[in-house]
């Protein structure tokens, strides 16, 4: 089963800050974060994972809270085309030393013109 | 970010045949490789994980017999769909990662939409 809880629907204004969160109250210390989306009939897109500190790339911010329970992806300046399903994701180990990722039901985020 | 391809993008076949959908890793060698299900307004659901020249581990409630799996180079991994029933239509997506890179990647194939008549 999926170890994250997102709200099942967002929406913001285009150019304005998207700020999705997810709780993961259950993570185990050694489990990273994970961030992809879903454009309607397309592959997932990777955008960002962490494990502790916040992660910065080209696409979105990622802020972890400092006891791990909870994080929050950033879109700085969100576009029409960031319209999409978000999910959060925690990996779960599999086998000796590989991992697995269980989706959970992300959030629907639609940004507005 | 690497590619990862499936092929064919849509198949429609008739109740009882069998299909089977490629995923390749264009650029990168795949150790390890996933195939997820999506049906209609729902996620993803993994349905197995695979290590090259392994047998796949088939998650809770797939048929293993059903959906097989093979991955036996490092760059391709197909699933069969054997004696195809409507119930099995759906949206089947591959997931590759290369676990020498280090860098804790995982990417997915376009998908491939399956209709059982």
């Amino acid at each position: 089963d999926a170890k994250t809880t997102q709200p099942p629907s967002m929406d913001c204004a285009e150019g304005r800050a998207a700020n999705l969160p997810c709780n993961h109250s259950t993570i185990s210390g050694n489990e990273y974060v994970y961030w992809y989306r879903q454009i309607h009939s397309q592959g997932p897109q990777y955008i960002i994972h962490g494990l502790k500190n916040n992660e910065t790339n080209e696409m979105a911010s990622l802020i972890i809270t400092e006891d791990r329970k909870s994080s929050t992806l950033i879109l700085p300046h969100a576009t029409l085309r960031d319209t999409a399903v978000y999910y959060c994701i925690v990996r779960v180990p599999w086998m000796d030393s590989s991992y697995k990722l269980i989706f959970g039901s992300g959030t629907r985020l639609l940004v507005r013109p | 970010g690497a590619v990862v391809s499936q092929h064919p993008s849509w198949v429609i076949c008739k109740s009882g045949t069998s299909v089977k959908i490629e995923c390749r890793s264009l650029d990168f060698q795949a150790t390890t490789m996933f195939w997820y299900r999506q049906f209609p307004k729902q996620s993803l659901m993994l349905m197995a994980t695979s290590n090259e020249g392994s047998k796949a581990t088939y998650e809770q409630g797939v048929e293993k017999d059903k959906f097989l799996i093979n991955h036996a180079s490092l760059t391709l991994s197909t699933l069969t769909v054997t004696s195809a029933h409507p119930e099995d239509s759906s949206f089947y997506i591959c997931s590759a990662r290369d676990g020498t890179s280090g860098k804790n990647e995982q990417f997915f194939g376009p998908g491939t939409r399956l209709t059982v008549l």
